[in-house]
């Protein structure tokens, strides 16, 4: 079965910084990867998601991805970070042939002032 | 719409007690799966569905009963609550077999004692 690896368990940065949360996939074939976003005591929200095609693509709320097939690899992006971003942050690889999505054990980011 | 709903949102069992939580969407959504969120851990799957009367096992499925009889619903069974069961569960339901993008519900957080 296919697996994800955040290797960041939390991440802290300065408003206006710039941010960048690791993923790691395994997988053998090609994956379908996304990013949630769950805020405290809610439920996640999808930020982007890339089943083919274009390897960087765009999300919500300002947020970029890169897939990287050579590097096993879906790292999240942002160019300035705000204090509402604050919130953990998962991975997830789904695989063409079956319903089984597994997710990583997610990235806190607190955001300083 | 109110997408993915989910009851209750607390719940305190004792060891040994049954219950049932509850997950209904309006979206007309095929697929639907219950996940279990731990801390360090990410999420698992527990079981998931893809059509009424249809269900398989995830991840995490021990503990754990499902059925299906109509595309709205899909409640999930604690036979006999156990304290290693305590955790916050998500429901989710995506568009259609190979959709993936899944939309979630608020949670429900299970105490078992």
């Amino acid at each position: 079965a296919q697996s994800v690896t955040q290797p960041d368990i939390h991440i802290t940065v300065s408003e206006g910084a710039s941010l960048e949360l690791r993923c790691n996939y395994s997988y053998g074939a090609t994956p379908y990867l996304f990013w949630y976003v769950q805020s405290p005591g809610q439920g996640l929200q999808l930020l982007l998601k890339y089943f083919s095609g274009d390897t960087l693509v765009q999300g919500i709320k300002g947020f970029e991805a890169e897939f990287k097939r050579s590097q096993s690899s879906f790292n999240l992006r942002k160019p300035s970070v705000h204090w509402s971003d604050a919130a953990e942050y998962f991975c997830a690889v789904g695989a063409y042939n079956n319903n089984d999505m597994r997710f990583g054990a997610g990235t806190r980011l607190t955001v300083k002032p | 719409n109110a997408g993915v709903t989910q009851t209750p949102k607390f719940q305190v069992l004792k060891t040994g007690q049954s219950m049932t939580l509850q997950c209904a969407q309006d979206m007309n959504h095929e697929y639907m799966s219950w996940y279990r969120q731990d801390p360090g851990m990410g999420l698992r799957l527990i079981h998931y569905s893809v059509g009424a009367g249809i269900t398989d096992q995830g991840e995490v499925p021990n503990g754990y009963n499902v059925s299906r009889s109509t595309t709205e619903d899909f409640p999930l069974r604690l036979l006999s609550a156990a304290p290693s069961q305590t955790s916050v569960y998500f429901c989710a339901s995506s568009g259609g077999r190979r959709s993936y993008e899944q939309y979630f519900g608020p949670g429900t957080r299970l105490t078992v004692t």
